[in-house]
């Protein structure tokens, strides 16, 4: 059974910096590129960011361009989030899903965590 | 950026058959994805590649694409089918997955 559950999330004031984890397991994770997507309360689905499965492309919403970090470790099986100067806007629950090919253009997401709730507010 | 637009809402009496559409610029060139998430919950692929059905997914479910507007099709709708239903692309123009903006399904 595949699972992808994410971890990390909670309360940061404006500015600062929080790192997401999605451990994966019952798939194999190194072969599949990797999406974070987040949802904003009461509101739709937004893609974040990509990393392919070795980790060597990687895509970006452009509300988080140079602000947000994907990263992975295959042998952890892990997606990482790194997430700086943060705003009230990046206020969401934030989904780790699996791609279904190894690069990060097209296809879609076969499987979703559970969300992990990041609260940006002083 | 690539924009999808959703109704949104959509109501439906069980029973019935509803149609959610998702419009975007020759939408009809480009696969379309389609995901339902109920209340609490993560998203749940249900249409993938226009109209193929993961695993899982009742035959009730069904997608098709063409010109500017793509459209998931949810036959002898079921209380259970109560959720928010959204569209997907991969836009190659910009390098980023466009989500639409969801269509809440009310079954009466």
């Amino acid at each position: 059974e595949v699972q992808l559950v994410e971890s990390g999330g909670g309360l940061v004031q404006p500015g600062g910096s929080l790192r997401l984890s999605c451990v994966a397991s019952g798939f194999t994770f190194s072969s599949y590129a990797m999406h974070w997507v987040r949802q904003a309360p009461g509101k739709g689905l937004e893609f974040v960011s990509a990393i392919s499965s070795k980790g060597g492309s990687t895509y970006y919403a452009n509300s988080v361009k140079g602000r947000f970090t994907i990263s992975r470790d295959n042998s952890k099986n892990t997606l990482y989030l790194q997430m700086g100067s943060l705003r009230a806007e990046d206020m969401a629950v934030y989904y780790c899903a699996s791609g279904t090919t190894g690069t990060t253009e097209g296809g879609y997401f076969d499987y979703w965590g559970q969300g992990t709730l990041v609260t940006v507010s002083s | 950026s690539y924009v999808l637009t959703q109704p949104p809402s959509v109501s439906v009496a069980p029973g019935q058959t509803a149609r959610i559409t998702c419009g975007g610029n020759n939408i009809g060139s480009k696969s379309v994805h389609w995901y339902q998430q109920k209340p609490g919950q993560a998203p749940v692929l249900v249409v993938y590649d226009d109209s193929d059905r993961p695993s899982g997914i009742p035959e009730r479910f069904s997608g098709s694409n063409s010109g500017n507007t793509a459209t998931l099709t949810i036959s002898r709708v079921e209380a259970g089918d109560e959720a928010d239903y959204y569209c997907q692309v991969w836009d190659s123009s910009s390098d980023q997955w466009a989500f639409g903006g969801g269509t809440k399904l009310t079954v009466l």
